[in-house]
């Protein structure tokens, strides 16, 4: 089966540095998407990576590594509205999106 | 408005009522999907429209209904729900239809309380 991993919750301190995981297992993969929801509201984009290497994007990074179906999301300089959930989703050979259950992610003063 | 709408924002209704959600997308974008979101749970996609044509079911119960009457907006009828079935309903757009890259445009969602 086809199946996205990432931690539950996680809790860092403001100013800090925090890295997300997520490992996929796929049928085939066209590439992984990192989005943001806060509570109540909408998921909305933050990355896509597709080849191997990090991207940086202002605080926040992604990294992927298809050798070993592995990716994360690094945030810099937490803030407090950094405080969210972030969800990992990769395409399958289809362009399915598989989704993952999200990472709570609870910044603290 | 902008992006991609969606009312009402919070529902509750009883295992016997008729309700219906409603998206609507400023985008311009050709395909729509209705997701369930569960905590704690992955998203779970329901329905796939590409031009106005339905090109996925994933299952879904029958007590679920979509429309989609133009490319700019998408309904799901409700009808006889379960307690189970409450979740967060997220709507979503797309400029490319699925079978490809497709970046995917989220609503708000409606908060669904089924009681």
């Amino acid at each position: 089966g086809q199946n996205i991993d990432q931690p539950t919750e996680m809790t860092a301190t403001e100013g800090a540095i925090v890295q997300i995981n997520c490992t996929y297992q796929t049928s085939g993969f066209n590439g992984l998407f990192w989005y943001q929801q806060h509570a109540g509201e909408a998921p909305t984009f933050l990355s896509y990576n597709v080849l191997d290497g990090l991207e940086e994007k202002g605080r926040f990074s992604s990294f992927l590594s298809r050798s070993k179906g592995y990716s994360y999301l690094l945030l810099k300089e937490l803030q407090m509205k950094d405080s969210a959930s972030y969800l990992c989703a990769a395409f399958d050979s289809n362009y399915q999106l598989i989704w993952g259950a999200g990472t709570k992610l609870i910044i603290k003063p | 408005e902008t992006g991609v709408t969606q009312t009402p924002r919070h529902l509750v209704m009883g295992m016997t009522n008729k309700k219906s959600l409603k998206c609507e997308q400023h985008l311009g974008h050709n395909a729509m999907y209705w997701y369930k979101q569960s905590a704690k749970k992955p998203l779970e996609l329901m329905f796939v429209y590409s031009l106005e044509e339905r090109v996925e079911n994933n299952s879904v119960p029958s007590r679920f209904s979509p429309e989609c009457p133009n490319s700019s907006h998408l309904f799901l009828h409700l009808h006889t729900l379960q307690p189970e079935d409450s979740a967060l309903y997220l709507c979503a757009s797309s400029q490319a239809p699925p079978g490809s890259y497709n970046e995917q445009f989220f609503g708000p969602g409606t908060r669904l309380t089924v009681l």
